[in-house]
């Protein structure tokens, strides 16, 4: 079955304790990107990633950290979690650049403390 | 900062009516467009795509887009209780972000 497959689906943690939630997608798709979701504020993207070793910032990079060292994952890190980043994430992925069809994760609510 | 705007709603409509959503963007350079179904609790789950001026249909669903006037519309028929979520729309701006407006919210009354 495609899939994109997000891990952990809850998380509570507490102010400073580093955390890595992960992604990983068996489509083979070159597009991978992370999204977070605020009430009233909609998706916004964090990081997005073109292909391997090919990452970018989106719209909200400050204190979220990305890599893309092979093809199926693409985790999000936290280095130094604070409470405003509590929020809903998604992981989404694409065929290639041009967004034609996007698949997204479960989403992990995350809750820092 | 660009922006993609939406009414919040909530949107009601009976069963059986056309619902019509509507989204517009600030960035003149936008190319891809997209409009996307949120269930409550849920990831969000593509519906249509439309790439180029006019009306792009599929089923139930109708995606319009003006570039001129920087709008985007989804035209829902026969609109079935199932049918209620949160729509997203979001564009696709030069340099390949994909930027989401924040959703309406749809109810269909049966």
């Amino acid at each position: 079955e495609a899939q994109v497959t997000q891990n952990p689906r809850y998380l509570i943690t507490v102010t400073g304790k580093k955390l890595t939630v992960t992604c990983s997608q068996n489509m083979n798709h070159e597009y991978m990107s992370w999204y977070r979701q605020d009430p009233g504020l909609g998706l916004r993207q964090i990081y997005y990633s073109m292909n391997v070793e090919v990452t970018d910032k989106g719209d909200v990079p400050e204190g979220y950290k990305v890599s893309r060292k092979e093809k199926r994952n693409f985790p999000l890190i936290l280095e130094s979690p604070s409470p405003n980043q509590t929020s809903l994430y998604f992981c989404a992925s694409s065929r290639e650049w041009k967004v034609t069809e996007a698949f997204f994760g479960q989403g992990t609510r995350l809750t820092v403390v | 900062q660009k922006e993609v705007e939406q009414n919040s709603g909530p949107l009601s409509v009976p069963e059986g009516a056309i619902a019509s959503l509507n989204c517009t963007y600030s960035d003149r350079g936008s190319q891809s467009f997209f409009w996307y179904r949120q269930y409550s609790g849920k990831s969000p789950e593509l519906i249509m795509s439309i790439y180029s001026n006019g009306d792009k249909e599929d089923g139930r669903f109708t995606a319009q887009l003006n570039k001129a006037s920087q709008y985007v519309s989804l035209l829902i028929r026969d609109s079935q209780p199932s049918d209620s979520a949160t729509y997203l729309c979001a564009v696709m701006e030069y340099g390949n972000k994909l930027v989401f407006g924040a959703g309406t919210i749809l109810r269909v009354k049966s």
